[in-house]
């Protein structure tokens, strides 16, 4: 079974330019989450979406961040414009998203994003 | 509130050296799970272990062992006659409602 996918891998911008990222779950995870993981801390919540629609947008920055979630599979998130304090691991996880019970989370490999 | 705090910032053992990280935990629910995943440097998270709240039998695997104690809101991780390979950096995690909670993480050397 394919795992999270993530791309790019790696990606270097300056300030205040845009990126986005695109992460791909593992098929049939109604559930998609995009964590920041900044050097030294762990990983935290920005989005969470089941199917297309958000659950959890409580600590995405909104004035410079936005994620969508087309048709319920893959998904992009975007930064416009960057900061340096932007610079940071983005990882996007997947889960099955039952109703009722535990749904574990698979991590994709992360985006690495320098803003210079 | 939900917290995970794991106070080790970082440690260094010599290799075959038993090591274990700690975690505490905060949180008002009944019903929660409580992971460790590592990171080595490659960056994936890989899932090591899920523990729920009303299981509180410590657990081994292989070189790996869990010791839960709810009266310690605690869930710490040894790992024993440590290798090379274990270097990485370790973070606890507590889940609720599909949502995880990270600690800081612990970044464990295992010198040669």
């Amino acid at each position: 079974e394919a795992g999270v996918a993530q791309s790019p891998r790696y990606k270097i911008i300056e300030k205040r330019q845009s990126v986005a990222f695109w992460c791909n779950p593992i098929s049939g995870h109604a559930t998609l989450y995009w964590y920041q993981q900044i050097l030294g801390q762990g990983p935290k919540l920005l989005i969470q979406f089941q199917n297309n629609g958000v659950v959890d947008d409580s600590q995405l920055p909104k004035d410079r961040f936005s994620a969508e979630r087309l048709k319920g599979v893959d998904s992009t998130l975007k930064i416009q414009p960057a900061k340096l304090e932007d610079s940071a691991v983005y990882l996007c996880a997947s889960s099955l998203g039952l109703a009722g019970g535990f749904n574990e989370q698979f991590f994709g490999p992360g985006t690495r994003l320098t803003v210079l | 509130a939900q917290k995970v705090t794991q106070a080790q910032t970082e440690i260094s053992v010599v290799e075959k050296e038993d090591v274990t990280l700690d975690c505490v935990y905060e949180t008002r629910d009944t019903t929660y799970y409580l992971f460790w995943y590592k990171q080595p440097p490659s960056g994936e998270l890989v899932f090591l272990i899920r523990r729920n709240s009303f299981d509180e039998q410590n657990e081994i695997s292989g070189r790996y062992s869990w010791n839960f104690q709810k009266s310690t809101s605690s869930f710490n991780f040894t790992i024993t006659a440590s290798q090379v390979v274990d270097s990485a950096v370790y973070f606890c995690a507590l889940n609720r409602d599909d949502k995880i909670i990270f600690g800081k993480g612990t970044r464990l050397h295992i010198l040669p």
